[in-house]
């Protein structure tokens, strides 16, 4: 049974560039949510996906997208990327009706923006 | 949101108990102790949960007081692999998908 994949692993954009982020779930999961780790830092949240929608919002401007697919997968987008976008970006799937605080965390993708 | 605050770091010897005290003195009446362990370049893994007194599972204890003010988390005998950052969170989970707050958790490194 497959856990969170996350793709890809690491990373090098500049300044001004965009990057997208891809994130499948764990088997049988079906809500999608996005972290940025900077160094030394917890994970910030950034945003949650259920249903093909955006459920809820962390503090991160709208240089910050993301979709969710009908087969539960999910991108992140950064537009405009700047330097203190460098960081890991997790990706955690849940089941929304079993939810209990347990979410499942990918290995991440290491972004660095020169 | 309840805030915790937790030890920036702690050392340990392999085979000793290691407990991690979180403290968390706005914790609300519907909110939940949670714990996440991170090794360095991984996601966070969830390791225990509780609403108060104790919680065991096969990783560690949680032990919850019963004003909730804090928490500590009990690791027995930790290992060279236990080595990691460990994460205190307080939180409500409603049923729909959860939003985490993390702090900047407890280095935890233990040594031989």
């Amino acid at each position: 049974d497959a856990g969170v994949t996350q793709s890809p692993t690491h990373l090098i954009k500049t300044r001004g560039q965009q990057v997208t982020l891809r994130c499948s779930p764990k088997s049988g999961h079906d809500t999608v949510s996005w972290y940025q780790q900077a160094l030394g830092q917890g994970p910030q949240f950034i945003f949650q996906y259920y249903e093909e929608e955006e459920r809820q919002r962390g503090n991160f401007p709208d240089r910050f997208s993301g979709h969710q697919f009908p087969n539960y997968s999910s991108e992140l987008n950064v537009n405009a990327l700047l330097l203190g976008d460098s960081a890991l970006y997790l990706c955690a799937s849940s089941l929304a009706d079993r939810d209990t605080g347990e979410l499942f965390f990918g290995e991440g993708s290491r972004l660095t923006v020169l | 949101l309840a805030k915790t605050t937790q030890p920036i770091s702690m050392d340990s010897y392999e085979g000793q108990e290691v407990n991690i005290t979180c403290s968390h003195n706005n914790i609300a009446t519907n909110d939940y102790i949670t714990w996440y362990q991170q090794f360095p370049s991984q996601g966070p893994r969830f390791i225990i949960q509780g609403y108060k007194t104790k919680v065991t599972n096969e990783v560690a204890s949680l032990f919850i007081p019963a004003d909730r003010k804090s928490s500590t988390l009990s690791l027995p005998r930790v290992s060279l692999s236990d080595t990691a950052v460990y994460y205190c969170l307080v939180g409500y989970y409603t049923g729909t998908a959860s939003k985490l707050t993390f702090g900047t958790g407890t280095r935890l490194q233990v040594t031989l």
